[in-house]
């Protein structure tokens, strides 16, 4: 089974800064996909980016940005000019069995990062 | 709206008893999960169904736990003779497609008194 770390239970920045979130994780595939999810409080789990290891240039979506390190399973998220509106939980998030079994790809996610943004 | 609903969004049941959940996934979507989210966790993998035929049950999900997914539509998640371990945000999601981002519901929290 595939495992993912996520390091940081809690952060909290000034808004308009920029915070980093951390996240490893464990696999024998080659080629997969990764991503990280923002569960707001009280709100449903949405998708914030989107990795394709074989990619080499890491994906962005406008303030979000990804430091993808395959060799060191690495994967963070970067989020520049904080908003009030990002305070949420984030969770990093790995297809289980990504080739194999039916194409299940059920994710495992990390035990997630409690964001703040401090007004 | 045409994301992914899930009814009831909350539960209040006495242990014991039976509840069912239903999760309504986007239409053309033909894979849907269910995971469970236990306060200050990431979700955790239950069952996955393709189309109608469910592929995969975890671990987790005891004798106890049943789900459907009849027609390749809507799915029910079924709970018998709940306990307080039970007590978790039930999460239901879909996609379509291979490494296609999975589209999460609202969730249904459940208390076992």
């Amino acid at each position: 089974a595939q495992t993912v770390t996520q390091s940081q239970p809690e952060m909290s920045v000034q808004e308009a800064e920029t915070v980093t979130l951390s996240c490893t994780y464990d696999t024998s595939e080659s080629n997969y996909y990764l991503f990280w999810y923002k569960q707001p409080p009280s709100r449903q789990m949405i998708l914030v980016i989107r990795q394709e290891a074989y990619k080499q240039q890491n994906a962005t979506e406008n303030r979000f940005s990804v430091n993808f390190q395959k060799a060191a399973k690495s994967f963070s998220l970067k989020i520049s000019d904080s908003q009030l509106g990002d305070t949420a939980m984030y969770f990093c998030a790995f297809p289980d069995d990504p080739i194999s079994n039916f194409g299940n790809e059920k994710l495992t996610f990390g035990t997630g990062t409690r964001l703040t943004i401090i007004p | 709206d045409t994301g992914v609903s899930q009814d009831p969004r909350h539960k209040i049941t006495k242990r014991g008893q039976n509840v069912t959940f239903r999760c309504d996934p986007i239409s053309e979507h033909n894979r849907l999960y269910w995971y469970r989210q236990t306060l200050g966790q990431g979700p955790e993998f239950l069952t996955y169904f393709q189309n109608e035929a469910q592929l995969e049950k975890s671990r987790l999900l005891s004798d106890r736990f049943s789900a459907e997914r009849p027609k390749g539509s809507f799915s029910t998640l079924e709970i018998q003779r709940t306990e307080q371990g039970d007590s978790a945000m039930y999460l239901c999601a879909s996609r379509l497609g291979w490494g296609g981002e999975q589209f999460f519901g609202p969730g249904t929290r459940l208390t076992v008194l």
